[in-house]
């Protein structure tokens, strides 16, 4: 099955500095990649999410990478906020693939801390 | 309804209780998924279900585990003989369809006691 390592596991920068997370996976049959965002004791919610036919995607302060040869995938945040606090997850899947989607494999997240 | 909506919010069960969690998807949404989420660790894979059909539910982690979404709408998680590595919050996501991003419920927080 889908192995998901994601680093780092907590990450502090300076409010207004860049963020980058980044993801390994195992499966080469993954073609959707997306990222969640977790705030303590509530739902993860959907912030970007890239396909495998696309190298990049940029929302805003948020962008997403993936280099499917290498089979690691990166978020970055621009111009960080005290809001963007909170962990952050990779997970990968090879859905469309007829039959049923595989549900998601996430990462075990990570902790982004902005400091004031 | 305007978003994923999940009951209880909280349980404690004693350990060896049944359990039943409650999932109100998105309306319309054909894809719903059930997730596992131990503290600090990312959500973990447990079914997905088509409508009503069942597709997939290699991650559910013993045969005490069984869902169900018998008219391809509201879906239910039942757990047995609750023990207490059951211990997690419970998502549940829906989407439009296998191609399309989820929306999670805020989950149920399963303490077994």
């Amino acid at each position: 099955g889908e192995n998901v390592e994601q680093h780092p596991s907590t990450l502090s920068v300076q409010e207004g500095d860049s963020a980058v997370i980044k993801c390994t996976y195992s499966d080469s049959a993954s073609n959707y990649f997306p990222w969640y965002k977790q705030e303590l004791g509530k739902r993860p919610q959907l912030i970007i999410d890239i396909r495998s036919n696309v190298g990049e995607k940029k929302d805003q302060r948020i962008a997403v990478t993936l280099n499917k040869t290498a089979k690691h995938f990166s978020l970055h945040i621009t111009e960080t906020q005290p809001e963007d606090s909170a962990v952050y997850f990779c997970a990968a899947s090879r859905v469309g693939s007829g039959g049923g989607a595989d549900g998601l494999t996430f990462g075990k997240g990570t902790h982004l801390i902005i400091q004031p | 309804g305007a978003g994923v909506s999940q009951s209880p919010r909280y349980k404690v069960a004693k350990r060896g209780q049944d359990v039943a969690l409650r999932c109100d998807p998105i309306s319309g949404h054909v894809s719903l998924f059930w997730y596992q989420q131990a503290l600090g660790q990312g959500p973990e894979f447990l079914t997905y279900f088509q409508n009503e059909a069942q597709l997939d539910k290699s991650g559910l982690p013993s045969d005490r585990f069984f869902a169900e979404r018998p008219e391809g709408s509201v879906s239910t998680l039942k757990i047995q003989r609750t023990q207490q590595e059951d211990s997690a919050v419970y998502l549940c996501a829906s989407s439009q369809g296998p191609t399309y991003g989820y929306t999670f419920g805020s989950g149920t927080r399963l303490t077994v006691v």
